[in-house]
């Protein structure tokens, strides 16, 4: 199993550009989670997916969007990129338990936008 | 709404030391407790969690923590750390009673371990 795999794994981008980050998970979990690591401020959950379909806000959601089309694949996207976007995004997957399970972190991607 | 603070930013020890890592949290409703490593230019990966029962944790790689419910704290330890363990942690909380999945999941800011020769 490849476990939590994301694309690409670096990018630059230039103010006002576009761009999507593929999240791909082999494991069938219901929940992805989409985070920013930011020096000093830990993981913050940007957007989160219940299941196929469904997409829901967390903490820091201004400037993203995100789709579940296919239970596998998690997409965010960044309309018009702003230098404040400049992270380390992480991709992370779970079980639906009865209690809290175990996220699945894919290795991460990092975007430096100019 | 639950917060966690990890108290060092920053532990720089050597080799074969051993070493603790703070972390308190703030709640009003019982929580799991987790701690993640992360490994240079790797995502995180489950150290350890309480859920329930003994109050010592034992997780993988040889680290433990303690559930101190008096002093909403859950420390992270290790008796003799190798260079291997150079990684950043990050203590997490989520609400107990919580169930689907970990959306409710909060991060501190994470603590940075040196081990050094």
């Amino acid at each position: 199993n490849a476990g939590v795999t994301q694309t690409p794994k670096f990018r630059v981008l230039k103010t006002g550009q576009s761009m999507t980050l593929l999240c791909a998970q082999d494991m069938n979990h219901e929940y992805m989670y989409w985070y920013r690591q930011d020096p000093g401020m830990g993981l913050r959950l940007i957007h989160y997916s219940v299941g196929e379909g469904t997409t829901a806000k967390g903490e820091v959601p201004d400037g993203y969007n995100v789709s579940r089309l296919k239970k596998q694949n998690f997409l965010l996207g960044l309309e018009s990129a702003a230098p404040s976007q400049t992270s380390v995004y992480f991709c992370a997957s779970s079980y639906t338990g009865t209690g809290p399970e175990t996220q699945y972190f894919g290795p991460g991607t990092r975007l430096l936008v100019l | 709404a639950q917060s966690v603070t990890q108290l060092d930013s920053q532990v720089p020890v050597f080799e074969e030391a051993p070493v603790e890592l703070r972390c308190n949290y703030s709640s009003s409703v019982s929580v799991y407790l987790f701690w993640y490593v992360q490994y240079p230019n790797q995502g995180l990966q489950l150290l350890l969690k309480y859920l329930s029962g003994s109050t010592l944790v034992k997780g993988i790689n040889g680290f433990e923590a303690e559930f101190n419910k008096s002093q909403t704290s859950f420390h992270l330890r290790k008796p003799s750390v190798h260079i291997s363990d150079t990684a950043e942690y990050f203590c997490a909380v989520t609400p107990r009673g919580t169930q689907g999945g970990s959306e409710k999941l909060v991060f501190g800011k994470g603590t940075k371990l040196t081990v050094n020769p």
